[in-house]
């Protein structure tokens, strides 16, 4: 039973549209959350990362909303262009020490 | 420029061999992972190490062992490879609080 289930599988998007990714955990004591970002062949690399006493996160295009009570998270990919076509991965982590647990991942392709 | 060193791209194994995957890191982290990923189901934590042969079970740690003697080296073990522990194989390593982990770029395991 996965500890952070991730939606949708797939995803695909025209340019210039906006991706959005959501995940979902049941563990209170995940205090951080993080969003990676995996291009083929390649290890995945951190993106945009939240703790649960914001609601919100913006860096450039990328933004990180989270709904604490509803112990729910979610990316958004604005202006969405082919090189953000890649396999994105939400995570969680208890608070105190870096344990990372994944979701399952969403493959994303932009259309041009 | 930071950096997570696995000794092999691919391998392949025959069912029942004893198989050891390497992991250096560079960067002086406390904390290392090791991680299978499979489609659909994203990254799963097989075993992770918070220091110097201290180490935890992730979520899948049947038929795999590690060591880890030193901090920059941190091995998965295969006690007996079977054909259901073909994967991709990703190490990662991070500080102890929440912070980016750093992956390299992985392992593809055959078991034949």
């Amino acid at each position: 039973q996965q500890q952070v289930k991730q939606s949708p599988q797939s995803l695909i998007v025209q340019k210039g549209g906006i991706s959005i990714i959501n995940c979902a955990y049941e563990n209170t004591a995940f205090d951080y959350f993080p969003w990676y970002q995996q291009f083929p062949g390649k290890g995945p690399a951190l993106l945009i990362a939240i703790r649960p006493d914001v609601s919100e996160k913006k860096e450039g295009r990328f933004t990180i909303s989270f709904n604490k009570s509803a112990k729910q998270f979610s990316l958004h990919i604005m202006d969405s262009q082919p090189g953000d076509s890649a396999t994105y991965f939400c995570a969680a982590s208890p608070g105190g020490y870096n344990k990372l647990i994944f979701g399952a991942g969403t493959r994303l392709a932009v259309h041009p | 420029d930071v950096k997570v060193t696995q000794s092999s791209r691919y391998l392949v194994k025959r069912t029942g061999e004893k198989v050891f995957l390497e992991c250096v890191q560079d960067m002086d982290h406390e904390n290392m992972f090791w991680y299978r990923q499979d489609p659909g189901l994203g990254l799963r934590l097989i075993y992770f190490s918070y220091d110097v042969k201290m180490k935890e079970k992730g979520d899948i740690p049947e038929g795999y062992s590690v060591s880890r003697e030193k901090k920059e080296r941190f091995s998965l073990i295969l006690e007996s490879a079977s054909t259901n522990q073909t994967s991709m194989y990703l190490c990662a390593s991070s500080l102890p609080v929440d912070t980016e982990a750093f992956f390299g770029q992985g392992t593809r395991l055959t078991v034949v």
